[in-house]
């Protein structure tokens, strides 16, 4: 069964540190987000991605994030100078092209530690 | 941000039995609703979901049912099995498409 994949599955970075988390979905869709856990949490959106362009961002996707999908499989969540309190479980996802309604996908995530 | 709840952090079941595991929501312009499950180090993992114009739907061993008058969705698992044991997400979708998650409940299925 196709499946999301992250890289890499944990990342140590300084603090002030830009970092790039990377995604490969699932190749037939379409659509495509970005979560993050921290821990003890609720699992949180953040953006999702249709068409090259954002289609929604939360509060938490502030100027220090981005997102890009530099070629026809890669979708990378960039954070520009990192906080201790970005420290979490990122999750990226994907779904069909079609109804809003279809099953979101996930990859196993990248364990974000901030020093 | 509470707009999905579920208020048990975990649930203990023994093996055969059912697991019923609950979420409610605040929101009723949430028109459609999904359960995934987690086990440790992977990603969440779609199970079964549900269109607020239905009361039920089923699928194997699991059946979510919503009672929309009191914001509430339940999950059912009959019968339960040690390899059930995960966190449950109860998670609801806007029509704007991003996922609304409650904070998950651990199940744990005794043999």
């Amino acid at each position: 069964e196709p499946e999301v994949t992250q890289t890499p599955s944990h990342q140590v970075t300084q603090m002030g540190q830009e970092v790039i988390l990377r995604c490969v979905p699932i190749s037939n869709h379409l659509y495509f987000y970005w979560y993050r856990q921290i821990l003890g949490q609720k699992v949180e959106f953040l953006v999702s991605f249709y068409n090259n362009e954002i289609s929604e961002k939360s509060e938490i996707f502030d100027d220090q994030f981005s997102v890009e999908r530099p070629d026809g499989s890669n979708f990378t969540l960039k954070i520009r100078s990192t906080k201790l309190e970005d420290s979490a479980m990122y999750f990226c996802a994907s779904r069909n092209p079609g109804q809003y309604n279809q099953p979101q996908h996930f990859g196993d995530g990248t364990r974000l530690s901030i020093l | 941000d509470q707009q999905v709840k579920q208020n048990s952090p975990s649930l203990s079941v023994q093996e055969g039995r059912i697991s019923i595991l609950n979420c409610d929501y605040t929101n009723s312009m949430f028109d459609y609703f999904l359960w995934y499950k987690k086990y440790p180090a992977e990603g969440p993992t779609f199970l079964i979901s549900i269109s607020s114009i239905k009361d039920k739907n089923e699928d194997g061993r699991f059946t979510v049912f919503l009672n929309k008058s009191a914001k509430h969705l339940s999950l059912h698992i009959v019968p339960s099995q040690p390899g059930d044991s995960a966190v449950y997400f109860c998670a609801a979708l806007p029509e704007a498409g991003k996922l609304i998650f409650g904070q998950g409940t651990t199940l744990q299925v005794k043999p």
